[in-house]
């Protein structure tokens, strides 16, 4: 059973749009939700995370929107630019444990 | 400061084989995790170990195992190969366990099986 369930698998974007990607968990336990960022030829690289106890967290373009109720996560990335092409995985875990539940990745291209 | 390294970067192992891939993480991290990463299956958790010891497992047959030496470095052992065992296997280090945090990855090793 596939813990973390990730939406769309590729998505395309016009520079300056917004890209949306969409995430929703099973375990109600879970209590630490990032994202990561990965560039081809590269590992992930963390880009931003929450924990349940706020619905919104925002860092520079990037902001996380969580829906405890509804078990769903997403990322929102606002103003997208051609660097921002890369794939993104959401993840899951409980917080006092080191094992990640990932999503299966949504490879986001940015059109110029 | 050096990042997370895994060697070898790229190897090809026919059916039956075994395979040992190495992780030298971050200076002072002490927890090294592996996850698999297929096109299909996405990232999945193979393993975390602290202080020489494995903290979590994953969902892997006994072929899959693993170990940490007293400097933090850590190692894992693919036996008997099968073709499904082709991937990019990636380390991660962070600095403890415990308290899910940022996990700091390498660029990974890929794995072919022929």
């Amino acid at each position: 059973q596939q813990q973390v369930k990730q939406s769309p698998q590729s998505l395309i974007v016009q520079k300056g749009g917004i890209s949306i990607i969409n995430c929703a968990y099973e375990n109600t336990a879970f209590d630490y939700f990032p994202w990561y960022q990965q560039f081809p030829g590269k590992g992930p690289a963390l880009l931003i995370a929450i924990r349940p106890d706020v619905s919104e967290k925002k860092e520079g373009r990037f902001t996380i929107s969580f829906n405890k109720s509804a078990k769903q996560f997403s990322l929102h990335i606002m103003d997208s630019q051609p660097g921002d092409s890369a794939t993104y995985f959401c993840a899951a875990s409980l917080y006092n444990f080191n094992k990640f539940y990932f999503g299966s990745g949504t490879k986001l291209n940015v059109k110029p | 400061k050096a990042g997370v390294t895994q060697t070898p970067r790229y190897l090809i192992k026919t059916r039956g084989q075994q395979v040992t891939l190495s992780c030298s993480p971050i200076s002072g991290h002490r927890s090294v995790s592996w996850y698999q990463q297929t096109p299909g299956q996405g990232l999945q958790f193979l393993f975390e170990y602290f202080s020489e010891t494995q903290r979590n497992k994953g969902n892997f047959p006994g072929r899959f195992s693993g170990r940490q030496f007293s400097n933090s470095r850590s190692e894992m052992n693919v036996s008997t190969l099968e073709l499904g065992d082709s991937a990019l296997y990636l380390c991660a280090s962070s600095l403890v366990t415990g308290e899910a945090g940022e996990l700091f990855f390498g660029e990974g090793s890929r794995l072919t099986v022929l």
